[in-house]
């Protein structure tokens, strides 16, 4: 049971080149996220989406790109990468329920550690 | 936008110890949540709250949805050195009810 899986686990980048971070769930879940972590900024939402064949910015989204390929996959590109982008980011999936435990866990993957030089 | 905010920023304690922190914002949420990370791995859920004035438990963790919907609080009784972490409360916008965003965490040390 893999889980929320996503790919690559480390990159570096060159300032301007583009690159998409892939993830894919297996549990059937309806809804993904991205979020990025910075040391003292918590996680920040980039992007997300409520069900296949929609997207929607959450509060960074600035500089990058979503598809929701399928219920499984959620891919995030970096057209031009800066080194403001420099961070670890976190791909997760809810399966979201109404006022249940297991339906509102926000499942994380593991990380992608994205250095831009 | 939306934000959330946290506090204390960072907390030494000694093992035995209660612990409290909060985060409060500006907006309403419609549910809450308190996570927990621990290095190199993704956060992992440990309470969840739904109605203002709420109160749940989850072993020695104990978290409350503020009467206001605008603030969250959670207590860890007799804490253990298994408690060091990174604590974050995320919140469920009350317009937007996919959009989850998380406040800048807590971390905590626990002195044995």
């Amino acid at each position: 049971n893999a889980g929320v899986t996503q790919t690559p686990k480390f990159q570096v980048l060159k300032t301007g080149q583009s690159m998409t971070l892939q993830c894919a769930q297996d549990m059937n879940h309806n809804s993904m996220y991205w979020y990025r972590q910075d040391p003292g900024m918590g996680l920040r939402l980039i992007y997300y989406s409520a069900s296949e064949g929609t997207t929607d910015k959450g509060e960074v989204p600035n500089g990058y790109n979503v598809s929701r390929l399928n219920k499984r996959e959620f891919s995030l590109r970096l057209e031009s990468a800066a080194p403001s982008q420099t961070s670890v980011y976190f791909c997760a999936s809810r399966l979201h329920l109404i006022e249940s435990f297991s339906g509102n866990t926000i499942y994380f993957g593991e990380g992608s550690w994205l250095t831009v030089v | 936008g939306q934000q959330l905010n946290q506090s204390p920023q960072s907390m030494f304690i000694q093992e035995g110890e209660d612990v409290s922190m909060n985060c409060t914002s500006s907006s309403i949420f419609n549910t809450w949540l308190w996570y927990k990370q621990e290095p190199g791995e993704g956060p992992v859920l440990l309470i969840a709250l739904y109605k203002a004035g709420e109160l749940t438990s989850n072993g020695r963790l104990t978290a409350q949805f503020g009467i206001t919907r605008k603030d969250s609080f959670l207590n860890i009784s007799a804490s253990i050195p298994s408690d060091v972490g990174i604590y974050f409360c995320a919140g469920q916008v009350k317009t937007s009810y996919d959009k989850v965003i998380f406040g800048p965490g807590t971390s905590l040390s626990v002195i044995p």
